[in-house]
């Protein structure tokens, strides 16, 4: 986990904020991928990118928008959070070059909370 | 629409006893079946990866299972430690690899 950091860890916002989540790694990996976990279900995909000039919408990207920065780093923003946004958010890595298995490295986490 | 469904959603266990976790798959087609552990407040971090020849892949304790004709896989979990308590998360791979459906996970609580 510490070669996929994000920040915050944990962040507490009011309705119509715009927030802005971070991820870096060091593993040296092309794909990024974010994430969102809620109660009782399965993490759902919002955006993933295959180098910094390739982002593309996951399942769930209404309300999100992404920033490939460097190979190493991709943010997330939240332009005017609402409350059903209150989730536990992760980024993920992968190699390319193990493309048949594609085993994704997660960070830690970050639990936002929109009051 | 493809899905992944985990069973039990939670199982409390005693330390040192045997469990199965199962996972039923609708993903099609098929490339490959991962098992995660995510422990409380930390992502998840991959246990074992099969693919379609693959019918049995073990890591320590852990062996996976897998029944690509009847889209079903289990993770056993031997001699059980309170270590094991987490979240067990199955999850499919589509075809090219790009698209991955994840279960929404078994809770499984380690007592001693």
């Amino acid at each position: 986990d510490a070669d996929v950091t994000q920040t915050p860890r944990n962040r507490i916002t009011k309705t119509g904020k715009r927030i802005m989540l971070e991820c870096s790694q060091t593993k040296g990996h092309d794909r990024m991928y974010w994430y969102r976990q809620d109660p009782g279900l399965g993490l759902r995909l919002i955006y993933y990118s295959f180098d910094v000039k390739d982002i593309n919408k996951g399942e769930i990207s209404d309300g999100y928008s992404v920033s490939r920065q460097a190979q190493a780093k991709f943010s997330l923003s939240l332009e005017s959070a609402i409350p059903n946004q209150t989730a536990l958010y992760f980024c993920a890595t992968s190699d390319p070059k193990l493309a048949s298995t594609d085993t994704q490295y997660f960070g830690p986490g970050t639990r936002l909370t929109v009051l | 629409k493809n899905q992944v469904e985990q069973s039990p959603q939670s199982l409390i266990i005693l330390e040192g006893k045997n469990c199965t976790l199962q996972c039923n798959y609708t993903v099609s087609p098929f490339s490959n079946l991962r098992w995660y552990k995510q422990d409380t407040g930390r992502g998840p971090v991959s246990l074992t990866i099969m693919t379609f020849s693959e019918n049995t892949k073990s890591n320590g304790r852990y062996t996976a299972t897998l029944d690509a004709d009847t889209k079903q896989s289990s993770l056993h979990i031997t001699a059980s430690q309170l270590s094991d308590s987490a979240s067990y998360i199955c999850v499919v791979s589509e075809g090219s690899a790009r698209q991955l459906t994840f279960g929404s996970g078994t809770q499984l609580t380690v007592l001693p």
